[in-house]
């Protein structure tokens, strides 16, 4: 089993439109999350940090449920410039990556 | 400088031959990680160091690959006897000891294997 798994979409939808990705987590000790954007043929660069009792960042909110292991990313308000994939990351001991939630924003 | 920089940026090789390639962390950073991306796919872990500890080779896919980290500050990784599959691009990314401070990425060598 992966230490972090996401689905791997394609997530389409229009602009404007409100989207949600969830990833799961197996190890019950991890210690910190955080969500990454990766733009097309580009490096991973932070997003966002998620904390226990969640937090938001303009159009971005993210959520951690410890008991469940799972986090989640909610954007509103879609904007064409929000296209990229979103990576999952959890660290116990060390940084473990999700594979990547494709969105593309449509006009 | 002022984030993690990489070399080269890209490198076309001869299937067979050696490469290396070259990550320079943020200053005062104590991990460094190095990841492996195919076309399309997700980040595939290949080794970490942390402090003076032993790095994690957890990730290595073979024994033609392997790491070295001088002084606590560059690493170089090496791919031995290069082959088509190695093709990828290689990100390396460095972080604070504290784990709730994030991982910094370098742009990445892309590896063409021809």
């Amino acid at each position: 089993r992966k230490e972090v798994e996401q689905d791997p979409g394609p997530f389409n939808v229009p602009e404007g439109a409100t989207v949600a990705f969830n990833c799961t987590y197996s190890n019950s000790a991890s210690q910190s999350f955080f969500w990454y954007r990766q733009d097309c043929r580009k490096e991973p660069k932070l997003l966002m940090s998620v904390y226990s009792s969640g937090n938001e960042d303009g159009r971005f909110t993210a959520q951690l449920n410890r008991a469940s292991q799972y986090i989640s990313l909610l954007i509103r308000d879609s904007k064409l410039s929000d296209s990229a994939t979103y990576l999952c990351v959890v660290n116990f001991n060390k940084f473990y990556f999700g594979s990547g939630t494709k969105l593309n924003v449509k006009p | 400088g002022a984030g993690v920089s990489q070399s080269p940026s890209n490198k076309v090789t001869e299937k067979g031959k050696d490469v290396e390639l070259r990550c320079d962390p943020i200053s005062g950073h104590t991990a460094l990680y190095w990841y492996r991306q195919s076309l399309g796919q997700g980040l595939e872990f290949l080794i970490y160091f942390q402090g003076n500890s032993a790095p994690d080779k957890s990730g290595l896919p073979s024994d033609r690959f392997s790491a070295e980290r001088t002084g606590g500050s560059v690493s170089t990784l090496t791919i031995q006897r290069t082959q088509q599959e190695d093709s990828a691009v290689y990100l390396c990314a460095s972080s604070l000891e504290r784990r709730d401070t994030e991982a910094f990425f370098g742009q990445g060598t892309r590896l063409t294997v021809v």
